[in-house]
């Protein structure tokens, strides 16, 4: 079975600074895709991000970097200088490129992310 | 528009009605996906289309729940006699074949059982 852990219900973050937004995950695929999503109050879900557990390189989508350590299970995500418009619920999300299960996505359960001017 | 449309976006029944929601994928989108979010929560995986196949259904999907996909176009979720922890966002994403993985969300539709 896979698990998203995000253990950040909400943060404050002031206009302009980096924020990190947690997650850590649990599989026994040995290959399997991370992805990071934004819902904002509207409800629709943004795809943000995507890493491949092969992927040499740490992905990179304009302001957002996805900081993916493999031994610790971790994939934070790093918005750069943030914006009000950031403000945001974001998800992490898994899905598991082999193996057995169901070939949707696992969600943890979101950071509410509150920009302050 | 050549996004995920879903119909309709808001859904108020009484507990017992049957109800049926429409997702309209992105048209060279082979995969479909349903999900349901819970107030506060991420979304759930419900089920999955490859084309018209249903290859997947999540233990959430009890027997009161249907979905089919005709022709491997759009799809359809029915609900049949709801109850009141029915109420929550219905969301359909959709997928193009490997090597591609982001999934593409609709709208959702949002259901509320009184």
């Amino acid at each position: 079975a896979q698990k998203i852990t995000q253990t950040q219900p909400g943060m404050f973050v002031q206009e302009k600074e980096a924020v990190t937004l947690d997650c850590t995950y649990d599989t026994s695929d040995p290959s399997y895709g991370l992805f990071w999503y934004k819902q904002p109050s509207s409800g629709e879900m943004i795809f943000l991000i995507y890493q491949g557990s092969y992927d040499q390189q740490n992905a990179t989508e304009g302001r957002y970097s996805l900081n993916f350590q493999k031994a610790r299970k971790s994939a934070n995500l790093v918005i750069s200088a943030s914006q009000l418009g950031d403000s945001a619920m974001y998800f992490c999300a898994m899905r598991g490129v082999s193996g057995g299960g169901a070939d949707g996505l696992t969600f943890g359960k979101g950071t509410h992310l509150i920009i302050q001017p | 528009d050549t996004g995920v449309s879903q119909d309709p976006r808001h859904k108020i029944t009484k507990r017992g009605q049957n109800v049926t929601f429409r997702c309209d994928p992105i048209s060279e989108h082979n995969r479909l996906y349903w999900y349901r979010q819970t107030l506060g929560q991420g979304p759930e995986f419900l089920t999955y289309f490859q084309n018209e196949a249903q290859l997947e259904k999540s233990r959430l999907l009890s027997d009161r729940f249907s979905a089919e996909r005709p022709k491997g176009s759009f799809s359809t979720l029915e609900i049949q006699r709801t109850e009141q922890g029915d109420s929550a966002m219905y969301l359909c994403a959709t997928l193009r074949e490997p090597p591609y993985n982001e999934q593409f969300f609709g709208p959702g539709t949002r259901l509320t059982v009184l």
